[in-house]
């Protein structure tokens, strides 16, 4: 299969604790974008990656947050001292490079349950 | 900022009925899509349609963008069909950011 993966699917963590997610793009594209969804929410946008280039980052990813994309390929999402309000399903997507390919696919998600 | 409003919010439909969702956008975009996902979180993209018209089966989508909206019909809906369609907009330019509607919850009960 050769679409976009996410590792673990589910976490449940002690608030304070630190966690990391993994998500592995479609091979072919140089686009990858993590979000964060929220019960009865649609997803909201975290940051986003060019090749290895963090690119942009949305406000809401405070300093407990960081992503990295060290090769170009796989990322991963780490979040420091967990709190409850960061319980919520962790998407990945990715697209590839020009206007017409641009259309996000996405991974099926890692769900974090912070107790 | 661009906003995407969905609507109806909430629909049932009885299996083999028909429908429309609509998603009308506040400004000019170069990037319009509709996802679905399903009772288990996966989000599976239907159509990329800045504009012009697109079916997929029993699915077909619209975007005329000079009057912002964008329509999705569903036909001869089935089962499989439950869960939430968001339209989700790019405004125009280089922003790489995707702005998300609340998005439609459909259930099609048997």
């Amino acid at each position: 299969d050769t679409g976009v993966s996410q590792d673990p699917r589910h976490k449940i963590t002690k608030r304070g604790q630190n966690v990391t997610f993994r998500c592995d793009p479609i091979s072919e594209h140089n686009r990858l974008y993590w979000y964060r969804q929220t019960l009865g929410q649609g997803p909201e946008f975290l940051t986003y990656f060019q090749n290895e280039a963090q690119l942009e980052k949305s406000r809401l990813l405070s300093d407990r947050f960081s992503a990295e994309r060290p090769k170009g390929s796989f990322s991963t999402l780490e979040i420091q001292r967990t709190e409850q309000g960061d319980s919520a399903m962790y998407l990945c997507a990715s697209s590839g490079q020009g206007a017409t390919t641009d259309t996000q696919y996405f991974g099926p998600g890692t769900r974090l349950t912070v107790l | 900022g661009i906003q995407v409003e969905q609507s109806p919010p909430d629909l049932i439909l009885q299996e083999g009925a028909n429908s429309t969702l609509r998603c009308n956008f506040s400004d000019s975009v170069n990037n319009l899509q509709w996802f679905h996902q399903n009772p288990w979180g996966q989000l599976i993209n239907l159509f990329y349609i800045p504009s012009g018209t697109k079916q997929n089966g029993r699915l077909s989508a619209t975007t005329v963008a000079t009057e912002r909206y964008s329509l999705l019909y569903i036909s001869s809906s089935q089962t499989t069909d439950s869960g939430v369609y968001f339209c989700v907009s790019r405004p125009a330019g280089n922003n790489r950011k995707l702005i998300w509607g609340l998005g439609t919850s459909l259930a099609v009960n048997p």
